[in-house]
């Protein structure tokens, strides 16, 4: 497609499980931005990708929390031992520039309950 | 404490009517960005200021970024049912890439 692609789009899990969530961005996008979005708390920023390397990952709550981009291409959010506050929908987004003027295009996300 | 403070976190409005939402912080910003977001789906760029005191109009919708470019202002003309949505103000701030924070969002419903 032309868009960017997440599966899945929507993920039950049970407390303590690992979870795993892809993005696949628009053919070209070198960077690649995760953020989440939780009930009333807006979006925030996870992690930042351009081309392989993650050069901010500030935004990642905790250690079990990891991601990881492959080829230019896909990326993989891997939350380990899921917790209840991990339950939120994550975004994923892409862009065609490097720095801050290009657009970011924004996937419809993965909703995660962790029950 | 919220880096950028939306209001109103709700609008519920008629069909014709206008409508502000507004985007307010202590911090100065490099540029701001408006998003609608609608169920289910990604956030999808309106608008970006970058210039203090600048208006950007888009069909019925006003965006203003403050001359202090501390702020900003999404007006709405007429509202129409299709203008329903979540819509949020995002600023970038001292990187060099498409680092985005976000304020908590306005749900805006424009009954028939």
């Amino acid at each position: 497609g032309a868009g960017v692609s997440q599966s899945p789009s929507n993920k039950v899990t049970e407390k303590g499980k690992d979870v795993e969530l892809r993005c696949d961005p628009i053919s070209g996008h070198t960077a690649l931005y995760w953020y989440r979005q939780s009930l009333g708390q807006g979006l925030e920023f996870l992690i930042y990708f351009q081309g392989n390397s993650a050069p901010d990952k500030s935004g990642l709550p905790s250690d079990r929390f990891s991601a990881e981009r492959t080829g230019g291409s896909v990326s993989t959010l891997t939350i380990q031992r899921t917790q209840q506050e991990d339950s939120a929908v994550y975004l994923c987004a892409s862009s065609g520039s490097p720095d801050n003027t290009g657009e970011l295009f924004f996937g419809e996300g993965s909703r995660l309950t962790v029950l | 404490t919220q880096l950028l403070e939306q209001s109103p976190q709700f609008l519920s409005i008629q069909e014709g009517e206008n409508l502000t939402v507004y985007c307010n912080s202590s911090s100065v910003f490099s540029s701001l960005q408006w998003y609608r977001q609608e169920p289910g789906e990604g956030p999808v760029l309106l608008v970006t200021v970058v210039t203090g005191g600048e208006v950007k109009k888009l069909k019925r919708l006003t965006f203003q970024f403050g001359d202090a470019r501390k702020d900003s202002s999404l007006h709405i003309t007429a509202a129409q049912p299709g203008d329903t949505g979540l819509y949020l103000c995002a600023a970038l701030k001292g990187t060099s890439y498409g680092k985005l924070t976000f304020g908590q969002g306005t749900i805006l419903t424009v009954h028939p």
